[in-house]
C-alpha cells in the first residue's frame, strides 16, 4: 500500500489529453512539492516534472503538472505512442521523514 | 552530463550482506545530495535512503532502518549502500540517483541499476 495513491491504469487515443492523479495527505503533498517520473519498460525512471509544475529541459510543453491541497496531477496533451509508459509521483513526507512514491500508473495509448 | 554507475549487486542468502557502490562523474559530486531507490521485479519505485552532500545527514525508509547504511566518499566521487541482514523482500533493482535540489524527491539523474537477489 503506497502512501501516495495513483490510479493503476490510464488510457487514451493519439491526440487526446489524459490526466493522472496523485492523492496524499497534509504531511506529504499538502506541504511539499510533487515530482513526476516516467519509466519506459526495462529502463531507469526519467524526471518529467519537479516543484509540482516545472519541466526539466527536454520535456515537451504538452506535459503539465499541478497541485492543489493534498492532490496533484500530471496532464499529457496531444497523446503520442511514445507516451506509453509507467508514471510515478513522489514527494517528501514530513511525518515519515522520507521520500514517498505513488504506486504508479500504467498509461496505454490505444 | 552526469553519469552514475552502480556495482556490487548479486545473489546473497537471507541474513547475508552486500555493499553497493555508485561511481559518479560529469558533475560536482560533493555539491549534491544522493539517494538509493529500489524496484522489486514487476513492482513500483521504493525509496531506500538519502544522504546530504556533505554526508552529515542521512535518511532511511522504515523498512531498511537499522539494517542498511548509506555513506559517501566525496574524494572518490562514490556513493555506497551497506546492506546487512538481507531479506527476501529486499530483492530488487537498486538505483543510485542524484538529487536535483533541496527536496530529496527530486531526482534528475539515475544509474542503470544493479540487481540484488536475496534467496537461499
Amino acid at each position: 500500500q503506497s502512501v501516495l495513491t495513483q490510479p493503476p491504469s490510464a488510457s487514451g487515443t493519439p491526440g487526446q489529453r489524459v490526466t493522472i492523479s496523485c492523492s496524499g495527505s497534509s504531511s506529504n503533498i499538502g506541504s511539499n512539492a510533487v515530482t513526476w517520473y516516467q519509466q519506459l519498460p526495462g529502463t531507469a525512471p526519467k524526471l518529467l516534472m519537479y516543484n509540482s509544475n516545472q519541466r526539466p529541459s527536454g520535456v515537451p510543453d504538452r506535459l503539465s503538472g499541478s497541485k492543489s491541497g493534498t492532490s496533484a496531477s500530471l496532464a499529457i496533451s496531444g497523446l503520442q505512442s511514445e507516451d506509453e509508459a509507467d508514471y510515478y509521483c513522489a514527494t517528501w513526507d514530513a511525518s515519515l521523514t522520507g521520500v514517498v512514491f505513488g504506486g504508479g500508473t500504467k498509461l496505454t495509448v490505444l | 552530463e552526469a553519469q552514475l554507475l552502480e556495482s556490487g549487486g548479486g545473489l546473497v542468502q537471507p541474513g547475508g550482506s552486500l555493499r553497493l557502490s555508485c561511481a559518479a562523474s560529469g558533475f560536482t559530486f560533493s555539491g549534491y545530495a544522493m539517494s538509493w531507490v529500489r524496484q522489486a521485479p514487476g513492482k513500483g519505485l521504493d525509496w531506500v535512503s538519502s544522504i546530504s552532500n556533505s554526508g552529515d545527514n542521512t535518511y532511511y525508509a522504515d523498512s531498511v532502518k537499522g539494517r542498511f547504511t548509506i555513506s559517501r566518499d566525496n574524494s572518490k566521487n562514490t556513493l555506497f549502500l551497506q546492506m546487512n541482514s538481507l531479506r527476501a523482500e529486499d530483492t530488487a533493482i537498486y538505483y543510485c540517483s542524484k538529487i536535483l535540489s533541496r527536496s530529496h524527491s527530486q531526482i534528475d539523474h539515475w544509474g542503470q541499476g544493479t540487481l540484488v537477489t536475496v534467496s537461499s
